[in-house]
Order: C-alpha cells, then structure tokens, then sequence
C-alpha cells in the first residue's frame, strides 16, 4: 500500500510555543490531505481538509488561527499548533487521499504525532 | 455530519472466542469503511462496503452491511493475540471520515 510519512513522531514543547507538524505522501500525489486528532482512549476526530494550493476547510469547533494547516504540494501538508498549551496535547495523525473516485477511496494514515504541552 | 455510533466500547475476549463489533446509523450510509488501530498506532484501512447487504470476508473477519445501509458489524472468528487493537468504523463524506467512538478488543492467550 501507499505510504504517509509525519515528522516528527514525538514532540514535547513548553506552554505557548509553536509546532509544527509534517505530513508527506511518499509514492503518490495527494491533492486532498486530512488531520485528525485523537485523545486516549477516544475516536478520531477530523480537525480540517487541506486542499493542495487553497485554504484548508476546517471542521466546526476547530481554530483556523490555532491550527495553521499549508498544503504546498502534492505531497506535503504542514499543520501548525500556534501558543500550544497544555490541552491541545493529544495525538495528530493526517491522512492522504489518491485522487479519483470523489473521494470515496481507501485513505492512507500517517503514523502520527504525539505532541505534549507543558 | 451525522454520527455513527459503535458498541460496544470495549471487548474482553479469550483466545479461540469469536468476536463482534457493531457501528449503527440513524441516516443511510452511502458506504462504510473499517479500520483498525494498534495500541500506539494509526488506524489502517481494512475493507469499503457500498452495496445494501453486502458481505465480505478477509480470513477470519467478515463485514456486512446492512440491507438498510444504516448498520455494519465486524465478526473476528476464534480470536488471535494479534488481534489485539481499536475497531472503528467509519462513514466516508466524499473523503471525510466521521469514525464511530471504536470497539478495543482485548485477547487473553
């Protein structure tokens, strides 16, 4: 299958710094990538589309101003957590869609992101 | 966009026991999509159904969905340690994946 790679795997920064987080397609273009965050022990939870050469759609509840998300490429998306704090520690996983199909393909997982606020 | 719920939430088994997770709708799902996520992993992508009815099967896991298209279930038969992990079902939104709350299957050897 296709691989997703995100970088980095593991970071802990102090309250009110910044992270940013990478999402690369390695064998194939994704036009159309997407981040999700995951708390212990909860569902995934789908924070924004991000559109290669356009803004990114976020969900309802999500902060655009907080979480910064730039899709450059046909292979990479960056989300940015803008003056982290503690609560936004959780797990960030982006996923890559082929193109075609109207979206309704299988979608390829990043191994995620754990970010700690301290 | 509308839930999907998914129960139960957690699943004690032991090994050799069959297992099942079922996600349920209140709105017809165009499709469902099944996946699974290791302790400390990403979900991975398992199987797609579409068609009312369907069923299909992967070795010891069969999928259906329902004639309706508002409910799927997943049935593991005789459990193995790897099985070990998160179920979620999800419903795909022209790639947006609305995952239900997941099954956490444990497998005592």
């Amino acid at each position: 299958g296709a691989v997703v790679s995100q970088h980095p795997s593991r970071v802990i920064c102090k309250s009110g710094t910044s992270v940013k987080i990478e999402c690369r397609s390695l064998d194939f273009q994704a036009t159309t990538m997407f981040w999700y965050r995951q708390f212990p022990k909860q569902s995934l939870m789908l924070m924004a589309t991000s559109n290669e050469g356009s803004k990114a759609t976020y969900e309802q509840g999500v902060e655009k101003d907080k979480f910064l998300i730039n899709h450059a490429s046909l292979t990479l998306s960056t989300l940015t957590v803008t003056s982290a704090h503690p609560e936004d520690s959780s797990f960030y996983i982006c996923s890559a869609l082929p193109p075609g199909q109207g979206g309704y393909n299988e979608q390829f997982f990043g191994p995620g992101t754990r970010l700690t606020v301290l | 966009g509308q839930q999907v719920m998914q129960i139960p939430q957690y699943q004690h088994v032991q090994e050799g026991e069959d297992f099942t997770t079922y996600c349920n709708s209140s709105t017809t799902l165009s499709n469902i999509q099944w996946y699974k996520q290791r302790p400390g992993g990403h979900p991975v992508f398992l199987i797609q159904l579409v068609k009312s009815g369907e069923v299909k099967k992967q070795k010891r896991l069969t999928f259906q969905f329902g004639e309706a298209k508002k409910n799927s279930s997943l049935h593991i038969t005789a459990t193995q340690t790897t099985d070990v992990g998160t179920y979620f079902c999800a419903r795909n939104q022209g790639g947006k994946l609305i995952f239900g709350q997941g099954t956490e299957l444990s497998v005592k050897p």
